[in-house]
């Protein structure tokens, strides 16, 4: 079965040092990988995709995700955290025909210590 | 509308009263997702519209759980009888893709309570 895994439930880095969320997803097939943000009181906003070509991905923000096919993986990086980052940050894949059925992870809550 | 519009924002409902719950997409969207969150939890899947048809919906928890959507435009959740286990924030988005998986735009979402 389809699914997605974030391993963290929860993350605290302090502000100005390096983020990692990890991801890692399981499907048979190419996978269409999402990442996407929840900020207090806020929807959900896309970060960032990825769909073929290049594995590494830029979004918004300032993130980047590096798509890993031998790990199955599609881990979440930014060098410089800010205080404004604190969210929750959830990895999503698109499966099925067309990849339209988006199956998200529980998600990893980043906490940002000045 | 400018935004995926979702209503209410909230509803207090007592044990075993039915409850609907309206979402109104982005224009032009063809795609219609509804998502579960509980507390603590990530968004759990219900179903899915592409158009007016539901190609897969085994994400609904039970029976109690349907919806629709009418004129490949606004879509309704209904939820019968409702336990306090359904307290959960409902999520609705929706996408403009047609042949692969694009981004969602999600609404702010109901919050359900189950007395």
């Amino acid at each position: 079965a389809q699914s997605v895994t974030q391993p963290d439930i929860h993350i605290t880095v302090s502000e100005g040092a390096s983020l990692e969320l990890r991801c890692n997803y399981s499907y048979g097939a190419t996978p269409y990988l999402f990442w996407y943000v929840q900020s207090p009181g806020q929807g959900l906003q896309l970060l960032l995709k990825y769909f073929s070509g290049d594995t590494l991905v830029q979004g918004i923000k300032g993130f980047e995700a590096e798509f890993k096919r031998s790990q199955s993986s599609f881990n979440l990086r930014k060098p410089s955290v800010h205080w404004s980052d604190a969210a929750e940050y959830f990895c999503a894949v698109g499966v099925g025909t067309g990849g339209f059925k988006t199956i998200f992870g529980a998600g990893t809550r980043l906490f940002v210590k000045a | 509308g400018a935004g995926v519009s979702q209503s209410p924002s909230n509803k207090v409902t007592e044990k075993g009263k039915d409850v609907e719950l309206r979402c109104d997409p982005i224009s032009g969207h063809t795609a219609l997702y509804w998502y579960r969150q509980s507390l603590g939890q990530g968004l759990e899947f219900l179903i899915y519209f592409q158009g007016n048809s539901a190609p897969d919906k085994s994400g609904l928890p039970s029976d109690r759980f349907s919806a629709e959507r009418t004129g490949g435009s606004v879509s309704t959740l209904t939820i019968q009888r409702t336990q306090q286990e359904d307290s959960a924030v409902y999520l609705c988005a929706s996408s403009l893709a047609v042949v692969s998986a694009g981004e969602l735009f999600f609404g702010e979402g109901s919050r359900l309570t189950v007395l």
